[in-house]
C-alpha cells in the first residue's frame, strides 16, 4: 500500500512563528504535492516538485516555500504564520498514471 | 488559466441516484477525476477517465465525460448513507513545465435524506 506520512495532524501556532510541515512518501513517486483546503474553496495547489531540489510554484505559494532534498520528503515552510494561514494542509504524491495518494492532512491553527 | 467548478451541495434521498456535475476549463487534460473525502480522512481517488472517453462505469459509479462541452459528471446509483462525503472533480493540467498538477474544485458535499 501507498503511504504519505504528514508528520502532525493538530498544530497550533503563534503568529510570527516559522513553521515546517513535513510530509513523506514510501513509494518512490517523482511528484510530491502540498494543497490547502478551506470550506466552500476546495483544494489549492500551493507548490509541488517533480524531481528532488525541483519545485514550482502552485496557485498560491505566497507566504510559503518548500523543501525537496530528499525524493521522498516534501517539506511546506511558513516563513511567518499568519492567522489566514490557518487551514488543513494536504499533502499528496504521485508518479505516472492518473492517481495521486494523499496523507491524513494537518489541521494547522495560527493564533 | 485553468479551473473547475463545480456546486457546493446535493442532497438525495436514500435509495435515488445521485449525479454530481463539473466543469472544467482546460482541454489538454489527460486525466479526469473524482475524489471523495469522508469526514475527518484524507481524499481517496473514487475514479478517473481518460480523456479520449465518453463513459467509464464501475459497479454503483458512472463517469460522463462531454468534451465539447468540458463538462464532467458522476452518476452513483442505489444511493447509500455510506456515500455522504464530499466529492471533488479534478483534472490534470501541465503547465509551461513538463510536469503535471492536478486541479481540484470545490467540492460537492453529498448528504443523504433517509
Amino acid at each position: 500500500d501507498v503511504k504519505v506520512t504528514q508528520s502532525s495532524r493538530y498544530l497550533v501556532k503563534r503568529t510570527g512563528e516559522k513553521v515546517f510541515l513535513e510530509c513523506v512518501q514510501d513509494m518512490d513517486h517523482e511528484n510530491m504535492f502540498w494543497y490547502r483546503q478551506d470550506p466552500g474553496l476546495g483544494l489549492r495547489l500551493i507548490y509541488f516538485s517533480y524531481d528532488v531540489k525541483m519545485k514550482e510554484k502552485g496557485d498560491i505559494p505566497e507566504g510559503y516555500s518548500v523543501s525537496r532534498e530528499k525524493k521522498e520528503r516534501f517539506s511546506l515552510i511558513l516563513e511567518s504564520a499568519s492567522t489566514n494561514q490557518t487551514s488543513m494542509y494536504l499533502c499528496a504524491s504521485s508518479t505516472v498514471g492518473p492517481e495521486a495518494f494523499f496523507g491524513q492532512g494537518t489541521r494547522l491553527t495560527v493564533v | 488559466g485553468e479551473d473547475v467548478e463545480q456546486s457546493l451541495f446535493l442532497s438525495v434521498r436514500e435509495g435515488d441516484s445521485s449525479v454530481i456535475n463539473c466543469t472544467y476549463t482546460d482541454s489538454s487534460s489527460t486525466y479526469l477525476y473524482w475524489y471523495k473525502q469522508e469526514p475527518g480522512a484524507g481524499l481517496q481517488l473514487l475514479t478517473y477517465i481518460f480523456s479520449n472517453m465518453d463513459m467509464k462505469q464501475d459497479q454503483r459509479l458512472t463517469v460522463l465525460l462531454n468534451k465539447k462541452d468540458k463538462h464532467l459528471s458522476l452518476r452513483i446509483a442505489d444511493t447509500q448513507t455510506g456515500d455522504s462525503a464530499i466529492y471533488f472533480c479534478a483534472e490534470t493540467y501541465r503547465g509551461y513545465s513538463s510536469a503535471s498538477k492536478i486541479i481540484f474544485g470545490s467540492g460537492t458535499r453529498l448528504s443523504i435524506r433517509p
